[in-house]
């Protein structure tokens, strides 16, 4: 495995459900990021971790959840979710923190229904 | 607010031919980057631009960065299909701090063979 990765990469969930978004990194870095893709807007960066702590959350309703084991692996957990919180959700990793450079997994495309 | 502007937002052209598409800013970048996007992945990050007046070329891309470091170019020759793509431009603005990137809402270029 190489790069980043997002599992699954589609979902499907009612607004009931209770879901969590999976990404690794296998890239060695100390950052990692989650952002919301809509259509016609700009990325919107949700959550940072920097050598696993929380150093940023972009006022994000409380229903995403992010969880941050270790450098390697970041997941997202959803539940009681909106309609309009479909979108694409991109997982991206980065050296440090101050490093721009960022390297993005494939995503997890999320329909609520 | 930071904003970036991209345009233009659509662009559509015949395979072979030029095109060049803008990523500008009110504000100082301290650097900025080009990544593409294709239709069911994540962004790939192109090139990184931070010196004012720096030009970088990737294969028929040419990147530019202005002179002020308040805007870039994508100059792209002799477009193939495999061009096609959402373009997004992204910047970290100078006096920020730690405060992550910056995206524009990007330039969705179709090449038609």
């Amino acid at each position: 495995e190489t790069g980043v990765t997002q599992t699954p990469r589609h979902l499907v969930m009612g607004m009931t459900n209770k879901k969590s978004l999976k990404c690794e990194q296998h890239l060695g870095h100390n950052a990692m990021y989650w952002y919301k893709q809509s259509a016609k807007k700009p990325l919107e960066l949700m959550f940072v971790y920097s050598l696993e702590e929380r150093v940023e959350n972009n006022s994000v309703p409380s229903r995403f959840s992010p969880e941050c084991p270790n450098s390697s692996h970041l997941f997202l957990h959803l539940h009681t979710l909106q309609p309009e919180d479909s979108a694409l959700y991109l997982c991206a990793s980065s050296r440090d923190r101050g490093s721009y450079e960022q390297y993005f997994g494939p995503g997890t495309r999320l329909t609520v229904t | 607010t930071q904003l970036l502007e991209q345009s233009p937002q659509f662009l559509s052209i015949q395979e072979g031919e030029n095109l060049t598409v803008y990523c500008n800013s009110s504000s100082v970048f301290s650097s900025l980057q080009w990544y593409r996007q294709e239709p069911g992945e994540g962004p790939v990050l192109l090139v990184t631009v931070v010196t004012g007046g720096e030009v970088k070329k990737l294969k028929r891309l040419t990147f530019q960065f202005g002179d002020a470091r308040k805007d870039s170019s994508l100059h792209i020759t002799a477009a193939q299909p495999g061009d096609t793509g959402l373009y997004l431009c992204a910047g970290a603005f100078e006096n920020s701090g730690n405060t992550p990137l910056v995206f524009g809402k990007g330039t969705r270029l179709s090449v038609i063979a």
